[in-house]
């Protein structure tokens, strides 16, 4: 299965600015993914990282609020931009691995105070 | 569309019980795949157990077997001999053919075991 590290593990933001969060696999994989994973709920994809094309956003996820960057096969980055404190989550980075299974980072825990 | 669904939200357990997690799902595509996760208080998802729609026999993986009934579109996750580390959230999840990557999450049930 594939390590995957993702930073800062938790942030507290203050309304109106930006994040960048980090992810970073230990072998080169050609997908990764970004959840995201708002207190006592369950995980909705925001978008697809492929390296060396535009991200795919998901049904009510735009760029302009999470620009995604996807610059080698081993790291990515999601940015929320203008956060509010509906932002408030755990932001997970995850890869497939070698059969049809995703694996997960340990997220990130975003606060928008 | 397609969807998963879990209607035990939570649900408590005796220490060395087996315990049974509920999942019912919907698609109208013949290839998919469905997933259990754990989720620990610290946030991380684990991978515990897959099963594709044309496999045969149930899948298992140690403690964990999901109970796959294809005509009911059920997909229950069972666990022998309940732990107290088997505290946890755990979401059943299915992939969306064709791009199989693709993972939709149901809602989730907090499993706690009693000493």
């Amino acid at each position: 299965s594939a390590v995957i590290s993702q930073k800062p593990s938790r942030d507290i933001c203050q309304r109106g600015t930006s994040l960048t969060i980090q992810c970073q696999v230990d072998s080169q994989v050609t997908m990764m993914f970004w959840y995201r994973q708002q207190p006592g709920q369950s995980l909705t994809l925001i978008a697809t990282a492929n390296q060396g094309s535009e991200a795919t956003y998901e049904s009510g996820f735009v760029i302009d609020k999470f620009p995604i960057s996807r610059p080698n096969l081993t790291f990515s980055t999601l940015t929320v931009s203008n956060m509010s404190p509906e932002d408030s989550s755990i932001y997970l980075c995850s890869v497939t691995g070698t059969g049809i299974e995703q694996y997960f980072g340990p997220g990130t825990r975003l606060t928008v105070t | 569309a397609q969807k998963i669904t879990q209607t035990q939200p939570g649900m408590f357990v005796q220490e060395k019980e087996a315990v049974t997690l509920d999942c019912t799902y919907d698609t109208s595509d013949p290839s998919y795949g469905l997933f259990w996760y754990k989720q620990p208080s610290s946030g991380e998802m684990i991978f515990l157990i897959y099963q594709g729609s044309y496999d045969q026999q149930n899948a298992t993986e140690g403690r964990y077997s999901l109970n796959f009934q294809k005509a009911r579109k059920s997909a229950n996750l069972v666990i022998s001999a309940s732990q107290l580390g088997d505290s946890a959230m755990y979401f059943c999840a299915m992939s969306l053919p064709p791009q199989a990557s693709k993972i939709i999450f149901g809602s989730g049930t907090r499993l706690s075991i009693r000493p």
